[in-house]
């Protein structure tokens, strides 16, 4: 079961940052917060994931707060192809199993 | 990243018959391959998790027995739908991981099933 909850969408103008916030209150100290998105009748694509610390790729950053309740995914210039439903999970420690919540649907608004 | 293949990408089937859709991890071992459904304008809901070799571990509500899942090898893992009925129209997707945990999952393109 997912124990993360997201707004349920968000707009962004394009070339700006697109802020995502998560909240993932009950995670535990050994789960790992993972973002996916999800084009429309696509598979999902992995972003990013991180323990505790703050962490960065070619395609976002995901920022989590210290005591981990909650995170914030940056896509630093969104585009319109960014636009998606975007997913938090929280990854369950001892079955490796990925729940999927509700998302954020962003849309990038030229 | 990784590749995950889905095969096939789009199917219809009459009612009652069963259909097989396949997920290959192309360039990595996966050792655990987790099968999802999703209806239109809803979450990915997961229906069950294989390890391969072993029997598939079933989420609470799933039939094993109408959707049978097979690991047989690192690399492959199916996914049957038995006696299938319109209300099993819906997308199916797989995804895979690569052995030790923390590591992400790669997810196949999906499948459109459509029973008529």
């Amino acid at each position: 079961d997912a124990k993360t909850t997201q707004p349920t969408s968000m707009d962004c103008a394009e070339g700006r940052a697109a802020n995502l916030p998560c909240n993932h209150s009950t995670i535990s100290g050994n789960e790992y917060v993972y973002w996916y998105r999800q084009i429309h009748s696509q598979g999902p694509q992995y972003i990013i994931h991180g323990l505790k610390n703050n962490e960065t790729n070619e395609m976002a950053s995901l920022i989590i707060t210290e005591d981990r309740k909650s995170s914030t995914l940056i896509l630093p210039h969104a585009t319109l192809r960014d636009t998606a439903v975007y997913y938090c999970i929280v990854r369950v420690g001892t079955g490796n199993q990925f729940y999927f919540g509700t998302g954020t649907s962003l849309t990038v608004i030229p | 990243g990784a590749v995950v293949s889905q095969h096939p990408s789009w199917v219809i089937c009459k009612s009652g018959t069963s259909v097989k859709i396949e997920c290959r991890s192309l360039d990595f071992q996966a050792t655990t391959m987790f099968w999802y459904r999703q209806f239109p304008k809803q979450s990915l809901m997961l229906m069950a998790t294989s390890n391969e070799g072993s029997k598939a571990t079933y989420e609470q509500g799933v039939e094993k027995d109408k959707f049978l899942i097979n690991h047989a090898s690192l690399t492959l893992s199916t996914l049957t739908v038995t006696s299938a009925h319109p209300e099993d129209s819906s997308f199916y997707i797989c995804s895979a991981l690569e052995g030790h945990q923390n590591t992400e999952a790669f997810f196949g393109q999906g499948t459109r099933l459509t029973v008529v």
